[in-house]
């Protein structure tokens, strides 16, 4: 697609409950990343994604945290059990490889648990 | 572990008038800089980007930035503002591969 696009773009969800989030990269784009943004707080990296390699996962907060990347195309950021600090924009942003920093942001998903 | 520190959480200037956000990195060799701006409601935006050469980086919206490595910095400046700047503007190196980002400066304009 010309962008990346994310869905969706609001979420609120019970405590407790699971989410997906869902990421759709720019195509031809191999690295994909996942930030998350809390209410007046930088983006905090979460995982990223580069081609077939093993995914770098060194900033999930926690196991409840998860993602997965089907090929080079969408991927889909879970939390399980979710907590109310676990309200925040999650970003997502792919680049065409690893080492290329040329990133587009999507517009993010704005999860509330309520 | 590389990162970035933007001193300054808030900043508050008149329109017309100039402005510089701060920032300073830790890292090892010569980083990468960036500078994103995130408007209300809106994606981020690439500013301008340091991977080498010239010190001087001149960015879109008339933006630009400077790398000292002596300071470890890489200052953001604008010479007039617009209200149409005021934004949360972060600073960003690259550390393993990805991008870190600093925690944000948010420029508030005053007519």
């Amino acid at each position: 697609g010309a962008g990346v696009s994310q869905s969706p773009s609001n979420k609120v969800t019970e405590k407790g409950k699971d989410v997906e989030l869902r990421c759709d990269p720019i195509s031809g784009h191999t690295a994909l990343y996942w930030y998350r943004q809390r209410l007046g707080q930088g983006l905090e990296f979460l995982i990223y994604f580069q081609g077939n390699s093993a995914p770098d996962k060194s900033g999930l907060p926690s196991d409840r945290f998860s993602a997965e990347r089907t090929g080079e195309s969408v991927s889909t950021l879970t939390i399980q059990r979710t907590q109310q600090e676990d309200s925040a924009v999650y970003l997502c942003a792919s680049s065409l490889a690893a080492g290329n920093y040329g990133y587009t942001f999507g517009s993010g998903t704005r999860l509330t648990v309520v | 572990a590389q990162s970035v520190t933007q001193p300054d959480i808030h900043i508050t200037v008149s329109e017309g008038a100039s402005l510089e956000l701060r920032c300073n990195y830790s890292y090892g060799a010569t980083p990468y800089l960036f500078w994103y701006v995130q408007s209300p409601g809106q994606g981020l935006q690439l500013l301008l980007k340091y991977f080498s050469g010239d010190t001087l980086v001149q960015g879109i919206k008339g933006f630009e930035a400077e790398f000292k490595r002596s300071q470890s910095s890489f200052n953001l400046r604008k010479p007039s503002v617009h209200w149409s700047d005021a934004a949360e503007y972060f600073c960003a190196v690259v550390g393993d591969d990805k991008i870190i980002f600093g925690k944000g400066t948010r420029l508030h304009i005053l007519p």
